[in-house]
């Protein structure tokens, strides 16, 4: 799976956009991109998964450039429960679940 | 419905002893994984059971074993436990095996502590 490259932490004021980037320049043609946070002391959680067109739910958005080599994870209003590592990852479709999570980013709320 | 459940939930052994941890996965879900967490490594993928036959194993030596039952219950073993051992074990369920979304559902996991 290809690689992906995550800032190791970043800060958002509560009420505010929390935009987190992912560089996946490796990504290959039957790659998705995924994201999953994981709240201290807890299982990592889905938050959301593309291809190529830009994704929404109800959690988040998800903006993956036209060359598909980074992707943007935004969180339209931050609220303190976001606070969390943000794991991107690469996955390449279909296979298993041997997912590489690296480091992810560490996303501080604050009031 | 219930989510995954992980037991026991924390753990304290001693080394060279053996530890088998349990997983029961989301109702109707066939896939499990399990995972490695430690401060220093992050999370690593240790192995993936889908209709009771392993379908992918990461990088980790003999003494961590697993299995699935028929009923999807899955079981992961570490033999001759040592210090660097302890870590938070996930385990994580999915629906099918390896569909574009099929996303996973992670428990709580197990902390296991090696003394």
């Amino acid at each position: 799976d290809a690689k992906t490259t995550q800032p190791p932490s970043m800060d958002c004021a509560e009420g505010r956009a929390a935009n987190l980037p992912c560089n996946h320049s490796t990504i290959s043609g039957n790659e998705y991109v995924y994201w999953y946070r994981q709240i201290h002391s807890q299982g990592p959680q889905y938050i959301i998964h593309g291809l190529k067109n830009n994704e929404t739910n109800e959690m988040a958005s998800l903006i993956i450039t036209e060359d598909r080599k980074s992707s943007t994870l935004i969180l339209p209003h931050a609220t303190l429960r976001d606070t969390a590592v943000y794991y991107c990852i690469v996955r390449v479709v279909p296979s298993g679940y041997a997912l590489n999570f690296g480091k992810g980013t560490s996303l501080l709320v604050t009031p | 419905k219930a989510g995954v459940t992980q037991t026991p939930r924390y753990l304290i052994k001693t080394r060279g002893q053996q530890v088998t941890l349990s997983c029961s996965p989301i109702s109707g879900h066939r896939s499990v994984s399990w995972y490695q967490q430690t401060p220093g490594q992050g999370l690593q993928f240790l192995f993936e059971y889908f209709s009771e036959t392993q379908r992918n194993k990461g990088n980790f030596p003999g003494r961590f074993s697993g299995r699935q039952f028929s009923n999807s219950r899955s079981e992961m073993n570490v033999s001759t436990l040592e210090l660097g051992d302890s870590a938070l074990y996930l385990c994580a369920s999915s629906l099918v095996q390896g569909a574009a979304n099929g996303e996973l559902f992670f428990g709580e996991g197990s902390r296991l502590t090696v003394l």
